[in-house]
């Protein structure tokens, strides 16, 4: 069965430094998201793109995260620079399809878990 | 706006007995209603999920859930209840648009004690 991939599964950096998230979704799925996930909480969207552009960006703190998939198939996550509070999961998503809500199942990559020193 | 509670932060089953994990969401329209299960340090796992029609709904691993629109509840649950199913569980709730992201609520842990 397809799987997202996400790496690196771990990541430890310390505050001021530069991190970056890899997601490679299901092949052919048009919709990509990126979640936030605080210890303890429910994930949170970050952005959410259909193809290669934005649909939704607005919880993303732009003055230190950035986002972007290219070529509309994987993306990257950027964190600059990373704070202590942005310790958390973060977890890809995709989905087959972004006009059709009936069959628009997210699938979720196993995340990338970021410790901030 | 629309938003998801799981009114149960951490609950403890015994193996055999029966689950019911509870979700109220928020939303003026009839949502689209998931629930996802996550093993520690990994990703989220769908369970089963509602779009229309029948209101009970089946899922993976014996799950089932029925949304109850009249309480606004979507609630999990499960005839009897495995060791490997102590996760953590998400009900998630997503608004009749396309290419919507999820809003989740904040967990039910679930603890099964032999």
């Amino acid at each position: 069965e397809a799987e997202v991939a996400q790496s690196p599964r771990y990541k430890i950096t310390e505050k001021s430094q530069a991190v970056a998230f890899w997601c490679d979704p299901i092949s052919g799925h048009a919709t990509l998201y990126w979640y936030r996930q605080i210890l303890g909480q429910g994930p949170e969207l970050l952005v959410q793109f259909q193809d290669e552009s934005v649909v939704d960006d607005s919880q993303l703190p732009k003055d230190r995260f950035s986002a972007e998939r290219l070529k509309g198939v994987d993306s990257t996550l950027k964190i600059q620079p990373a704070e202590l509070g942005d310790s958390a999961m973060y977890l890809c998503a995709s989905s087959l399809y972004a006009d059709r809500p009936s069959t628009d199942t997210q699938y979720f990559g196993p995340g990338t878990r970021l410790t901030v020193l | 706006a629309q938003s998801v509670t799981q009114p149960d932060i951490h609950i403890t089953v015994s193996e055999g007995a029966s689950l019911e994990l509870r979700c109220n969401y928020s939303y003026g329209a009839t949502p689209y209603l998931f629930w996802y299960v996550q093993s520690p340090g990994q990703g989220l796992q769908l369970l089963l999920k509602y779009f229309s029609g029948d209101t009970l709904v089946q899922g993976i691993k014996g799950f089932e859930a029925e949304f109850k629109r009249s309480q606004s509840s979507f609630n999990l649950r499960k005839p009897s209840v495995h060791w490997s199913d102590a996760a953590e569980y998400f009900c998630a709730v997503g608004i009749n648009q396309a290419g919507t992201a999820l809003i989740f609520g904040k967990g039910t842990t679930l603890s099964v004690s032999s």
